[in-house]
């Protein structure tokens, strides 16, 4: 069966500019998760979803970070008016169960370069 | 604030020998602590995970030990192959109370053949 899908694989954008990335998880899946990973670090817990309501963004960098799932299923996490140290891989993971002491399935992530 | 603790950053092992990567926890809550291979560019994926009613859990030659009292959990890959070198990630997370999963920094295996 499919696993989660995230696009774009790769994005580039000047500081400064908006940017929106997309995961699409698990079907029937009821957790979502979005991390940043650093280069050469571990993933870092950004937002977590249980099906449409965003029941945690303690790791939210700033203000300039949203996130949402109206339908509880595809996901978007947005950038506003992006600075270099957004620079990171951006990795979604989902689960079946509403926890977070379950096996999360990652997909690919988003390579983000801010310019 | 929460953090796991992971060493030793960076291993390597003669193909067939053991490898051992240890973590250190800090939220006496947590109560799952699950291990992530990731290749490089590529997803992080579960290799093995452990509940804090556990103190150890084996699945062919992989396996993780867990001492709650020292908040302390290891991973162990025997008869290590090349195809085992990637970036190990160690993990804990709470049942109840928070949905973060907090990871380590992670420990870059290489199996030498």
């Amino acid at each position: 069966g499919a696993g989660v899908s995230q696009s774009p694989r790769y994005k580039v954008a000047k500081r400064g500019q908006d940017v929106a990335l997309r995961c699409d998880p698990i079907s029937g899946h009821v957790s979502l998760f979005w991390y940043q990973q650093a280069l050469g670090q571990g993933p870092e817990f950004l937002t977590y979803f249980q099906n449409e309501a965003q029941l945690d963004k303690s790791g939210l960098p700033s203000d300039r970070f949203f996130a949402e799932r109206p339908e509880g299923s595809v996901s978007t996490l947005k950038i506003q008016r992006t600075q270099q140290e957004d620079s990171a891989v951006y990795l979604c993971a989902s689960s079946p169960q509403p926890a977070s002491n379950q096996p999360q399935h990652f997909g690919d992530g988003t390579r983000l370069s801010i310019l | 604030g929460e953090n796991v603790e992971q060493h030793p950053s960076t291993l390597s092992v003669q193909e067939g020998d053991s490898a051992v990567i240890k973590c250190t926890y800090s939220d006496s809550a947590s109560n799952y602590f699950p291990w992530y291979k990731q290749e490089l560019g590529k997803r992080p994926q579960l290799i093995i995970d452990i509940r804090s009613n556990v103190g150890e859990k084996k699945d062919q030659r992989i396996a993780v030990t867990l001492n709650k009292t020292a908040k302390h959990f290891s991973l162990h890959i025997t008869e290590t192959q090349p195809e085992d070198s990637a970036v190990y990630f160690c993990a804990a997370s709470r049942g109840t109370g928070g949905f973060k999963t907090i990871f380590g920094a992670g420990t870059r295996l290489f199996v030498k053949a």
